[in-house]
């Protein structure tokens, strides 16, 4: 099994549609949270960051947290053609000095 | 804003050759960690450097690797004797502490020829 598990899609959605995108984990040390955004052949951007469960709002974007499920979700209201990217889900311990752990990426296409 | 700028963009490299990636990272954060992405597939953790120490390393980070700060701005990651699956995304990220979020430069895509 996998430490992290993300769905590669391919999502496809119509413009201004909300999308889901999730992660299930089975490492319980795991309590750093976050989601990137990569465009083809570029760095992960950071969108997202959550410590522990709960939620966490910014703009049209909402992080989620259920550590007793081990499952995360990212969500995107409004969503834009320029959403268009692979979304990775990625998490880390307060122990293992920094590093994360990264999903696979789901691709998003939003079409106008 | 500030970023992680990483150096070169492209690097083509002989079979066996040494190279070296450059990175550096936001000017206030602590805690530098290498990456990498083989084409198609997830970001990997190589190594994470604290304090003048690596402080973690992957499986992955053998022999043939190591990482510098030779100076109070630049972090470097050595390989050596280069081998064709070496090809791949080399990422540097900075953080302000443990657990932190950590800020990805653009990369530097190797390819081992």
């Amino acid at each position: 099994q996998k430490e992290v598990e993300q769905d590669p899609g391919p999502l496809s959605v119509p413009e201004g549609a909300i999308v889901s995108l999730n992660c299930t984990y089975s490492n319980s040390a795991f309590q750093y949270f976050m989601w990137y955004r990569q465009y083809s052949r570029k760095g992960p951007e950071l969108l997202m960051y959550t410590y522990s469960s709960g939620n966490k709002e910014d703009g049209r974007f909402t992080a989620q947290v259920d550590k007793s499920s081990k499952y995360i979700s990212l969500f995107i209201r409004d969503s834009q053609p320029s959403d268009s990217a692979t979304y990775l889900c990625a998490m880390s311990g307060s122990t293992n000095a920094g590093k994360s752990t990264f999903g696979d990426g789901t691709t998003l296409t939003v079409k106008p | 804003e500030p970023e992680v700028t990483q150096t070169p963009s492209h690097q083509v490299t002989q079979m066996g050759q040494e190279v070296i990636l450059r990175c550096v990272p936001i000017s206030n954060h602590l805690y530098f960690y290498w990456y990498r992405q083989i084409l198609g597939q997830k970001v990997e953790f190589l190594v994470s450097f604290y304090n003048n120490e690596i402080s973690e390393k992957s499986e992955i980070f053998d022999d043939q690797f190591s990482v510098e700060r030779p100076d109070g701005s630049n972090f470097t990651l050595k390989i050596r004797s280069t081998k064709l699956e070496d090809s791949a995304m080399y990422f540097c990220a900075s953080g302000t502490g443990l657990g932190t979020e950590a800020f990805f430069g653009q990369g530097t895509r190797l390819t081992v020829v």
